[in-house]
This record gives structure tokens, C-alpha cells and sequence, in this order.
């Protein structure tokens, strides 16, 4: 099994402003991911977490709103950039873990924007 | 382009009760999610199907590979089976898609 660890729980921020998420694994994953569920939907990939190399982003979502940093095999960061009431949202990290490749996943950001 | 469906969107049932969720997709697929999504937010990973049948407990998940589609049983439901299952089907990369959720609710 996994243990993620996903900060903050929750934030309420001002529009324009940027929030950054840390997600923290602990054990040592190829990949990390990257989800948005906004209020009364699914979950939504935004993007695969490398380590060291770019982000891969799905369509609709663009490294400039999203920026990703994956410096080592266990910790990742999804920056929530320039913010407005639209990006209210909750924001989860997950993995997949070897050999069943069971899903693991954060707790969860709850970003409220104002 | 992977469609999942879920059907109900809601489901209320009375403890003792037996529950099925039923999730249909479009697209072939590498393996088959049901994971389990709290009030708050928190999901817990339920069963990863790549095909037939796999049981935990009072829950149990069924594929069928050729038919594109799978279900999710509750046997003897119970209060604390309150919260929202999700399928997710799984696609080259580990990518997952999510189908839209039944929110369960089992009265006492």
C-alpha cells in the first residue's frame, strides 16, 4: 500500500493569486497524477507527473495554469496559477502501485477562489 | 474517445439490502477501477478488474471484457456503505477515466 500526503487540505484564496500543492508519496513512483474535480462532477486528468522530464497535460489544461515540478520519485507540486472562481475546485494527487497497480490517492485540496 | 457510464446517479436502499452499480465504456481497456469517495472528498481503491470476478468482503466486482462492462455488488448493504462509487477504466500510461459516480445511500 501507499501513504500520499497532500497539503493543503483545503484554502480559500483570492482571484488572481496562485496556489501551490504538495503531494508527498511514501514509496518511489514512476509516475505521478494529477486530478481536478470540480463541484458535483468526476474526477478530470490534468496531467502525468514524470520525474525528470515535463509534465504531460491533457487536453484543456496548459503548463502555464498548471505548472508541475516532479524533483525526485516520491514528491510532486501542481500550481494552481492566476486564479479565478472557475479553478474552485477539489485537487487530487494519486499513484499507482506495483505489481497490482491498485490506485492510490491523496486526501485532496478543497481550493475555494473569492 | 473512452465514454463510462454509471447507472443509478443515486441509489437509496434499506440496510440488509443487495446493491448493484452498473458502469459501461466504449473503448477496449487494460484494466477496470471501482474505488469508493467519502463525504470530504478521500478515495479508497475498492477492486482493480482486468476481467472476471473479485470478491472483499461484502463487496463484489464483475468484468465482462467482450460486453464493456462492469458491476459492482453490495451484499447486505449497511449505513456505513453511505458515499459515492466511481469506476475509472484504465488506458495506456495508467491513465484513468472516470465515469460520473453513484451516490449510495443506505437507510438504517
Amino acid at each position: 500500500s501507499a501513504v500520499i500526503s497532500q497539503k493543503p487540505s483545503r484554502d480559500i484564496c483570492q482571484r488572481g493569486t496562485s496556489l501551490t500543492i504538495q503531494c508527498q508519496v511514501d514509496s518511489q513512483v514512476t509516475m505521478m497524477f494529477w486530478y481536478r474535480q470540480q463541484p458535483g462532477q468526476s474526477l478530470t486528468l490534468i496531467a502525468t507527473a514524470n520525474q525528470g522530464s515535463e509534465a504531460t497535460y491533457e487536453s484543456g489544461f496548459v503548463i502555464d495554469k498548471f505548472p508541475i515540478s516532479r524533483p525526485n520519485l516520491t514528491f510532486s507540486t501542481l500550481t494552481v496559477s492566476n486564479m479565478s472562481p472557475e479553478d474552485s475546485s477539489i485537487y487530487l494527487c494519486s499513484v499507482m502501485l506495483s505489481p497490482d497497480l491498485v490506485a492510490f490517492f491523496g486526501q485532496g485540496t478543497r481550493l475555494t477562489v473569492v | 474517445k473512452n465514454e463510462v457510464e454509471q447507472s443509478p446517479q443515486n441509489l437509496t436502499a434499506q440496510e440488509g439490502e443487495f446493491i448493484t452499480i452498473n458502469c459501461s465504456y466504449s473503448v477496449g481497456i487494460s484494466a477496470l477501477h471501482w474505488l469508493q469517495q467519502h463525504p470530504g472528498g478521500g478515495i479508497v481503491s475498492l477492486f482493480m478488474l482486468s476481467s472476471g470476478k473479485k470478491k472483499h468482503g461484502r463487496l463484489i466486482a464483475t468484468i465482462n471484457i467482450q460486453e464493456k462492462h462492469s458491476s459492482l455488488h453490495i451484499t447486505a448493504s449497511h449505513p456505513r456503505d453511505s458515499a459515492v462509487y466511481i469506476c475509472a477504466t484504465e488506458a495506456a500510461g495508467n491513465k484513468l477515466t472516470f465515469g460520473g459516480g453513484t451516490r449510495v445511500l443506505v437507510k438504517p
